[in-house]
């Protein structure tokens, strides 16, 4: 089956514009992650999803930051204003439950701003 | 909060050389441990999980890792590199009451040389 699947694969932005990045979850995934994958710095957490449960936003930066996630399944992550140090890969990952499951990640939207 | 070390950002080896890929953790309290790889131009999978139980556990691609409680660390290691091995290791950990949220390290990229 498809995998988890990310767009756009590349983004270049002008410093002060919003972009949205998409995330489409394996179909039956009830979790869903945003990772932040910067040049040597490894993946920094930034939002879970659980089902119909208040998202974790504890990894969130900055308040320029949001996301959401429609009917269980396709998710959006929103940065506003962006700024240069928004440059990074921004991962999707799902899985069938949280963390004991496998999370499968999508190949990332990289991110320029600039 | 927890952190992940993962010491060595970079291990080149010789194809058919073994290999160990080191890291530690910061909490003393119950965790589950995770190696991920990502291979190039590819997403990040699952390699290993140690949830409980024995110590040992095996993974995919002759792979294998060791809980060492006592000094909270959780190496990586396989005894016979082949160049397909070459890809960025990422080792994670998350509180075992916690079943969502999970720290990665910094990762190391392996490179398998003939």
């Amino acid at each position: 089956g498809a995998g988890v699947s990310q767009s756009p694969s590349n983004k270049v932005t002008e410093k002060g514009k919003d972009v949205e990045l998409r995330c489409d979850p394996i179909s039956g995934h009830t979790a869903l992650y945003w990772y932040r994958q910067s040049l040597g710095q490894g993946l920094e957490f930034l939002i879970y999803f659980q089902g119909n449960s208040a998202p974790d936003k504890s990894g969130l930066p900055s308040d320029r930051f949001s996301a959401e996630r429609t009917g269980g399944s396709v998710s959006t992550l929103t940065i506003q204003r962006t700024q240069q140090e928004d440059s990074a890969v921004y991962l999707c990952a799902s899985s069938l439950e949280g963390v004991v499951s496998p999370l499968h990640f999508g190949n990332g939207t990289r991110l320029t701003v600039t | 909060a927890q952190s992940v070390t993962q010491l060595d950002s970079q291990v080149p080896v010789f194809e058919e050389a073994p290999v160990e890929l080191r890291c530690n953790y910061s909490s003393s309290v119950s965790v589950y441990l995770f190696w991920y790889v990502q291979y190039p131009n590819q997403g990040l999978q699952l390699l290993l999980k140690y949830l409980s139980g024995s110590t040992l556990v095996k993974g995919i691609n002759g792979f294998e890792a060791e809980f060492n409680k006592s000094q909270t660390s959780f190496h990586l290691r396989k005894p016979s590199v082949h160049i397909s091995d070459t890809a960025e290791y990422f080792c994670a950990v998350s509180d075992g009451g916690s079943n969502y949220k999970l720290t990665f390290g910094k990762g190391t990229l392996l490179t398998v040389n003939p």
